[in-house]
Formats: C-alpha cells, sequence, structure tokens
C-alpha cells in the first residue's frame, strides 16, 4: 500500500516553459509535505515544503499547491532551466514525526 | 567537510556475508534518519534516532537489520547474512530538529549483494 505516489516516472519540457510534477497521497494523517531534488551521486536535497493550513507556498521559480480535499499536491518551476534536470521526490510526514514517506520520483529533463 | 557523510560509498558483498553502513551527520543535529532506495523506487524509511529517545526501528524489513548510533553522532547500520534483495543505496540523513523538512541526506553507500 503506497501511501505517496508519483505517477509520471518522466518529464520533458523545454527550457523556459513550466514544469508541473504531481503526487498524490493517501494518508490523511499527513500534514506536511516536502519536495526534494536529487541528482546522480548524491543525496536528495529539500527543494520547498507546504503545511496544511497553506494551499501554496512559493519559493522563487518553484511553487507548491496543495489540494487537501483530493490529497494532490504539486510542484510548479517556472521558467524551466536545463539545471533543473534531477529526479524530483515528493515526500509527505505527519508534523514531528520525523520519518518521511516518498514518492518513487519523477525524473525531469529540461532540454536546451 | 560541513555536510553528512557516509562510508563507504560502494559495497559489493556475497550473499550471506555481514556488512557495515557508516554515517557520519552534521554536527549538532539531534537527529538521524536511514533510509534505502531500490532501483526506480522511493526512499524506504528504515530507522530514526532523535537525541537520547528510543529509535523509531518501525522500517526496519527484517531483525537482519539493525543500527545504533554512539555517543549522540556517528550512525552503524548492520545487515546481517545479506541477501540479494538487500541491494540497494543506503541514505543516512540528519537534522537539527524533528521538523522533516530540516533534512540533509548523505550520498549514499551504494550496496550490491552477489
Amino acid at each position: 500500500d503506497q501511501q505517496v505516489k508519483q505517477n509520471s516516472p518522466s518529464l520533458s519540457v523545454q527550457e523556459g516553459r513550466i514544469s508541473i510534477l504531481n503526487c498524490d497521497y493517501t494518508n490523511s494523517m499527513f500534514d506536511y509535505f516536502l519536495w526534494y531534488k536529487k541528482y546522480p551521486a548524491e543525496g536528495p536535497t529539500f527543494l520547498i515544503s507546504i503545511s496544511s493550513i497553506k494551499d501554496k507556498n512559493e519559493d522563487g521559480r518553484f511553487t507548491v499547491f496543495l489540494n487537501k480535499s483530493a490529497k494532490h499536491l504539486s510542484l510548479h518551476i517556472v521558467p524551466s532551466q536545463p539545471g533543473d534536470s534531477a529526479v524530483y521526490f515528493c515526500a509527505a510526514s505527519v508534523t514531528n514525526a520525523g520519518k518521511s514517506t516518498f514518492g518513487d520520483g519523477t525524473t525531469l529533463t529540461v532540454k536546451p | 567537510g560541513a555536510g553528512v557523510s557516509q562510508s563507504p560509498s560502494n559495497k559489493v558483498t556475497e550473499k550471506g556475508k555481514d556488512v557495515e553502513l557508516r554515517c557520519d551527520p552534521i554536527s549538532g543535529h539531534t537527529a538521524l534518519y536511514w533510509y534505502r532506495q531500490s532501483l526506480g523506487q522511493g526512499l524506504e524509511f528504515l530507522i530514526y534516532f532523535q537525541g537520547n529517545s528510543a529509535p523509531d526501528k518501525s522500517g526496519l524489513p527484517s531483525d537482519r537489520f539493525s543500527a545504533e548510533r554512539t555517543g549522540g553522532s556517528v550512525s552503524t547500520l548492520t545487515i546481517q547474512r545479506t541477501q540479494q534483495e538487500d541491494s540497494a543505496v543506503y541514505l543516512c540523513a540528519s537534522s537539527p530538529t524533528q521538523a522533516a523538512g530540516d533534512q540533509f541526506f548523505g550520498p549514499g553507500t551504494r550496496l550490491t549483494v552477489l
């Protein structure tokens, strides 16, 4: 029973366009959601997060949207840059529980 | 260095052997986590240490897996009698708080069991 799902294993976009990565979750106890970015042979790095009391959080080119009723969140990258090419993991947790539950990741390729 | 370090970076072992994976967290971080990532999959939580509290071992897949954290710093993940399905990248993370977003990951140890 996978509690966090990223249904698109890969996404390819043109430089300058918007990248939209999607994530669905099933556990209604989750109240804190995160996106991580991972380059090959490196550990994941934290990108952006959102608490369940919000429906949007923005940080520069990155915006995360949360739809609690649909148990869905998305990461928007605008404009996309070739350096954004990486694997993006969605993760969910219960606040202060420490551990996170991760999706399987989406490989983003931004073409110049 | 300032980041989380893990050793070895790669480990190849034969089925049935024991392995030890090491994690050096960021100095001062009270929380330490172990995850593993199998090929094409997401990160699977294994175990979580927070200060002097009893560790959360709920993610350990079998009793062949154990971990300890000595002196609130370095952690060792031990896998006994390794099996081929144990092959994965084992990732360690540390955090200054219990907040999930504060996790800083190491580069991982790639374990291959032949």
